[in-house]
C-alpha cells in the first residue's frame, strides 16, 4: 500500500535560518510521481515542484531545493536562508498512474507546519 | 486571472440536512478533484473527474456526492449520511487526468455543524 510520512508535525526556526522538511514514501509502483505543496494561512495550497521516479536529479529554485534518493524513498525540501514568508504548512505527494485498482492513488503526507520567526 | 473559484467560504449545516459546496475553474482543465482536510492531518480524497460527465470515487466518498454536467463546474453535496462533515474542503483541477499533472487548488469551504 502506498504511504507518504511527514515525521516532522511542527518546525519553528529563526529567520535566515536554513530548514529541511522531511518526506518519505512508501509504494510497489515503479512509475510514480512527487510533488511539494505551501499550504498558506489563506488556506489553497500552492504547487512547488514535482519530480518522476524515473528522475533523480535534484533541484535548485532560489532558495528552494529538494533532494530525491530512490534508495531511501525519501523526497526532502531544504529552504535556504528562511524568510517570514515561508511560514506555512508544507505538504508532500505521492501519486500514480490510476491502473486497474481502485484505489485513488494520491497520497498526501500530514503536512510541517513550519514557523519562521524575525 | 485564471483560477478556481470555491463558494462559499464558510457554511454551516444542521442535522439531517444536505448541503452543496460550488466549484468552479476557468482553466480549462479536464480533471477536477475534492478534497477533505482535517487538523493535523494531510489531504484525503473524495472524488475526482476525469473528463465531463464522468466521476470516480476516492478513498472517502461515503456521505458525499458529485455531478460534472460541465467542464467549468464540480459541485459537492454532503448528504446526511455523512455523519461527520465538519472540516475544510478543497477543490482542486490538473489539466489533464494523468497523475503527473500538478494541481491547482481553490481556497477552500469550512463546514461545521450546527
Amino acid at each position: 500500500a502506498q504511504k507518504v510520512t511527514q515525521a516532522q508535525t511542527e518546525i519553528s526556526v529563526v529567520e535566515k535560518e536554513d530548514v529541511t522538511l522531511d518526506c518519505v514514501y512508501e509504494t510497489r509502483d515503479t512509475t510514480y510521481y512527487l510533488f511539494w505543496y505551501k499550504q498558506p494561512p489563506s488556506g489553497e495550497l500552492v504547487f512547488l515542484i514535482r519530480r518522476n521516479s524515473f528522475d533523480e536529479q535534484n533541484e535548485i529554485s532560489g532558495r528552494y531545493s529538494w533532494n530525491f534518493q530512490k534508495s531511501t524513498s525519501s523526497f526532502n525540501f531544504t529552504i535556504t536562508a528562511s524568510q517570514v514568508v515561508d511560514s506555512a504548512v508544507y505538504f508532500c505527494d505521492l501519486s500514480e498512474p490510476q491502473g486497474y485498482s481502485s484505489a485513488s492513488k494520491i497520497i498526501f503526507g500530514s503536512g510541517t507546519r513550519l514557523s519562521i520567526r524575525p | 486571472d485564471g483560477g478556481i473559484t470555491q463558494s462559499p467560504k464558510y457554511l454551516f449545516r444542521k442535522e439531517g440536512q444536505n448541503v452543496t459546496l460550488s466549484c468552479e475553474q476557468n482553466l480549462n482543465h479536464d480533471a477536477m478533484y475534492w478534497y477533505r482536510q482535517d487538523p493535523g492531518q494531510g489531504l484525503r480524497l473524495i472524488y475526482y473527474s476525469q473528463i465531463v460527465n464522468d466521476f470516480q470515487k476516492g478513498d472517502i466518498a461515503e456521505g458525499y456526492s458529485v455531478s460534472r454536467e460541465k467542464k467549468e463546474s464540480f459541485p459537492l453535496t454532503v448528504t446526511s449520511a455523512q455523519k461527520n462533515p465538519t472540516a475544510f474542503y478543497l477543490c482542486a483541477s490538473s489539466k489533464e487526468g494523468a497523475r503527473n499533472q500538478p494541481q491547482h487548488f481553490g481556497d477552500g469551504t469550512r463546514l461545521s455543524i450546527l
